[in-house]
């Protein structure tokens, strides 16, 4: 069965400086991967994706991603951290032949002014 | 052009009493998936449901129950409710890509339920 792992509960970055919120999966085969964020009282909103191809992924409102299938990681980043990207980011993953999609316990950003 | 829609927003039950949330999904989309967000921690899966067929069931007691109509939309059903069902409900509809058969999930904004 597939699982994704946010080692992280909260990462405190200053405003400007580049973020990396992390991630790690666990799948039987080929992972589909995404990260989605989520705002106070909001559902979830979806960022980015791997399928394949590109181990660096790009995404919304400057975010990327990279995939590292040799250390099971999609770790999430940013060049320059926003203070409005303070929120609560969820990766996530797929295994192919599966459609449900399973969620990490999520990572609290904090983007300090 | 709408997004997914729940309903109700909000809502407070007494324990042993039963609920219904409602899901409009995105149009075009077949397939709705329902998540439980405890607060705290990040969504579980519940069900999926594509053309109307149970497509996968996550690790929830009987109690949780759902269905697809033929329109697409979908109803979340939970009996005997518990102290410990108080969440943030989420639904996701999701169509697949031709190109890479991914399936990306746009979720609605949620139902949360207190019981008390």
């Amino acid at each position: 069965a597939q699982s994704v792992a946010q080692p992280e509960d909260q990462v405190n970055v200053a405003e400007g400086n580049p973020l990396t919120v992390k991630c790690t999966y666990s799948v039987s085969g080929n992972p589909y991967l995404f990260w989605y964020v989520q705002y106070p009282n909001r559902g979830l909103q979806f960022l980015l994706k791997y399928i394949t191809g590109d181990n660096l992924v790009k995404g919304s409102y400057g975010f990327e991603a990279e995939f590292n299938k040799s250390q099971t990681s999609f770790h999430l980043k940013k060049p320059s951290a926003l203070v409005s990207d303070s929120a609560l980011y969820f990766c996530a993953v797929r295994d192919i032949g599966d459609d449900k999609i399973i969620f990490g316990k999520g990572t609290r950003l904090h983007i300090l002014p | 052009d709408a997004g997914v829609t729940q309903s109700p927003t909000h809502l407070i039950k007494t324990r042993g009493q039963h609920v219904t949330l409602r899901c409009s999904p995105i149009s075009g989309h077949k397939s709705v998936s329902w998540y439980q967000q405890v607060l705290g921690q990040g969504p579980q899966f519940i069900f999926q449901y594509y053309e109307k067929e149970e497509r996968g069931r996550g690790n929830f007691p009987d109690r949780f129950s759902a269905r697809q109509f033929p329109n697409y939309s979908s109803e979340l059903n939970v009996n005997a409710l518990l102290l410990g069902d108080s969440a943030l409900y989420l639904c996701a509809s999701s169509i697949r890509e031709a190109s890479s058969g991914a399936n990306v999930l746009t979720f609605g904004a949620g139902s949360r339920l207190t019981v008390l």
